[in-house]
């Protein structure tokens, strides 16, 4: 059975770092491409970045100067980096997988998501 | 940047055909997915490449295209269906989501 399953604090202050993990269970993490999207409460969806095998990275360009996505092949896991967050930052985050790693597609798997808030 | 446009709302009464709505430019150039969710819940996709029915979806669900705006058609309409819906497309490597549109099953 495929999961994934996101993990990470779930409160982060202002201006420090939000860093979450996917982890990947019942199919190689390869070669898909590998989502995160977030939810803010009571808000639509907003996709943050995807990573291809470890070298192929693409971001919102709303968010790219604070975005960092990262893969680990042998954790089967791919992580999300968010700098200086601030309460607009709230969110739920989701990982997610795209149909094939062929060409850009719908998301067919997602995880449960994680509720991130920033607050001091 | 790319941006799709959803009614906010749609209505429809139980057994009718609800008809969600994404316009995008040159929208007819890309291949458009759509998700529902379910409060509490993550998105599942019911259509990808414009009229793609992934399995375990109802046959209900169907999905076209035409000029700058696709559409989500939803037949014979239950109570089950009532969710939020998103139309997503892909803008070169971005991934672009609409504003989402909540269907109401009166």
């Amino acid at each position: 059975q495929v999961q994934l399953q996101e993990s990470g604090p779930g409160l982060v202050k202002p201006s420090e770092t939000l860093s979450l993990t996917c982890t990947v269970s019942g199919i190689s993490i390869n070669p898909y491409y590998w989502s995160w999207i977030r939810q803010a409460p009571g808000k639509g969806l907003e996709w943050i970045g995807y990573i291809y095998y470890t070298v192929s990275t693409s971001y919102n360009p709303s968010l790219k100067s604070r975005v960092t996505i990262s893969l680990d092949m042998p954790k089967n896991q791919f992580s999300l980096t968010l700098t200086s967050v601030t309460a607009a930052d709230t969110a739920i985050y989701f990982c997610a997988r795209e149909y094939t790693g062929n060409y850009h597609d719908g998301f067919d798997l997602w995880g449960q998501g994680t509720l991130v808030t920033v607050s001091s | 940047s790319y941006e799709l446009t959803q009614p906010p709302s749609v209505s429809v009464s139980p057994g009718q055909t609800a008809r969600i709505t994404c316009s995008g430019d040159r929208l007819g150039d890309k291949d458009v997915s759509w998700y529902h969710q379910r409060p509490g819940q993550s998105p599942v996709v019911v259509i990808h490449q414009n009229n793609q029915r992934p399995s375990g979806i109802s046959e209900r669900f169907s999905g076209s295209t035409s000029g700058n705006t696709a559409t989500l058609i939803i037949s014979g309409t239950q109570a089950m269906d009532e969710a939020d819906f998103y139309c997503q497309v892909w803008d070169i490597n971005v991934a672009v989501f609409g504003g989402g549109t909540k269907l109401t099953v009166l």
